[in-house]
């Protein structure tokens, strides 16, 4: 079964620091790897996602992953916190069963930044 | 146009009422979920529909009937519901895939309120 593990519940950066969110994940194949981050009482919107080739993925936002897969990492990164990033974000892996994917999320972790 | 739309944003119903929620895409995507999400909660799968057809049901109580009348159009009709089923119900659609990883793209959601 597939799972995805996001250790950091709550994470607090100063604006202007550099960010880093993990991310594990547990897949028997080559997983489908997405970050999403969510404002509150809305919806989803993709960051960015790994699906095969370069192991850094350039995302919206100035947002960058890394997929390694000896250590079953997909940590999000951001050089330059804004304030604008206050939200939460969700790590998700995916298996593309006969053309649909079957998304499981992690818990999530709320950044919050402060001035 | 590379919207969900779900209708309505706010709900608040009765536990005798029947009500349902609307999702809509015009980007041609074959396959559109329905998520359930509660507060402080990741999004989990509630349904699955794959060329208008039901591919998932993760063992959803029978008073949440999901409906995919076209390929655009995906419905959630509730009825009998609990106070605990309040939550953020998210809709979402991704590109019909045999191959490669796809994307889901979710709407905006309905927050929902039993009372």
């Amino acid at each position: 079964a597939q799972s995805v593990t996001q250790p950091d519940i709550h994470i607090t950066v100063s604006e202007g620091a550099s960010l880093e969110l993990r991310c594990n994940y547990s897949y028997g194949a080559t997983p489908y790897l997405f970050w999403y981050v969510q404002s509150p009482g809305q919806g989803l919107q993709l960051l960015l996602k790994y699906f095969s080739g370069d192991t850094l993925v350039q995302g919206i936002k100035g947002f960058e992953a890394e997929f390694k897969r000896s250590q079953s990492s997909f940590n999000l990164r951001k050089p330059s916190v804004h304030w604008s990033d206050a939200a939460e974000y969700f790590c998700a892996v995916a298996g593309n069963s006969g053309g649909y994917q079957k998304v499981t999320f992690g818990i999530g972790t709320k950044l919050q930044v402060i001035p | 146009d590379t919207e969900v739309t779900q209708t309505p944003k706010h709900l608040v119903m009765g536990m005798t009422n029947k009500k349902s929620l609307k999702c809509e895409q015009h980007m041609g995507h074959r396959a559109m979920y329905w998520y359930k999400q509660k507060a402080k909660k990741p999004p989990e799968l509630m349904f699955v529909y794959s060329y208008e057809k039901l591919s998932i049901n993760e063992s959803v109580p029978s008073r949440f009937s999901p409906e995919c009348p076209n390929s655009s159009l995906l419905n959630l009709h509730l009825h009998a519901l609990q106070p605990e089923d309040s939550a953020l119900y998210l809709c979402a659609s991704s590109p019909k895939s045999l191959t490669g990883g796809t994307e889901a793209f979710f709407g905006q959601g309905t927050r929902l309120t039993v009372v």
